[in-house]
């Protein structure tokens, strides 16, 4: 079936630097990949949706400044935590999605951040 | 948007049954899924309902009822391996999933 890898799978970063998080869609071209963030004891948030060769598109009160994201390929998208602060440490889950395949949405590993 | 709301809790005897409800307002629906998440770990997808009825796969079923913007996960045969948090997310016409808080299904000996 379809895969999804995300990686790293967790990272550990002093506050005030930058941290990478790439998200690749292995079999399959992703035309649009989706960003999320999860606390601890709370369900996924939609950060922003990523399309291939454009901006994303981020949803009420994400930073875009904070949060970059690139979306180069049909098969990689990545997000990057800029001057990160103890407060975005969470776990970071990105979903690849492809007209294609309507009967599943495909999620990498997921990224545990801590920030120190 | 997405207005998801499914029970916080619930725990059950292993071997028994167990259903998970889940409501939802939306705008542009286009699919329902439901997903076990492990503490720590990404959600593992269970399951997929876009027309009305029930969708069995083993010992999980779905069904749904987009009349009634409702949808419910039957968990059979509990073992204590499915004790986890279990996610309802609807989809809309843009790809987007949104999730509801997630059950917290505990199983018993």
């Amino acid at each position: 079936g379809a895969v999804v890898s995300q990686h790293p799978s967790r990272v550990i970063c002093k506050s005030g630097t930058s941290v990478k998080i790439e998200c690749r869609s292995l079999d399959f071209q992703a035309t649009t990949m989706f960003w999320y963030r999860q606390f601890p004891k709370q369900s996924l948030m939609l950060m922003a949706t990523s399309n291939e060769g454009s901006k994303a598109t981020y949803e009420q009160g994400v930073e875009k400044d904070k949060f970059l994201i690139n979306h180069a390929s049909l098969t990689l998208s990545t997000l990057t935590v800029t001057s990160a602060h103890p407060e975005d440490s969470s776990f970071y889950i990105c979903s690849a999605a492809t007209p294609d395949r309507m009967t599943e949405a495909f999620f990498g590993q997921g990224t545990r951040l801590t920030v120190v | 948007g997405q207005n998801i709301d499914q029970p916080t809790e619930m725990t059950a005897t292993e071997g028994a049954i167990v259903q998970i409800n889940c409501t939802y307002q939306t705008s542009g629906f286009n699919g329902l899924f439901w997903y076990q998440q492990h503490a720590g770990e990404a959600p593992t997808f269970l399951s997929y309902n876009v027309l009305d009825g029930l969708e069995e796969k083993g010992r999980f079923s779905s069904f749904l009822s987009r009349s009634k913007g409702y949808s419910y996960l039957l968990l059979k045969e509990l073992q204590m391996k499915d004790s986890a948090s279990y996610l309802c997310a609807v989809r809309d016409r843009d790809y987007k999933l949104s999730f509801g808080a997630g059950t917290t299904v505990t199983v018993r000996a």
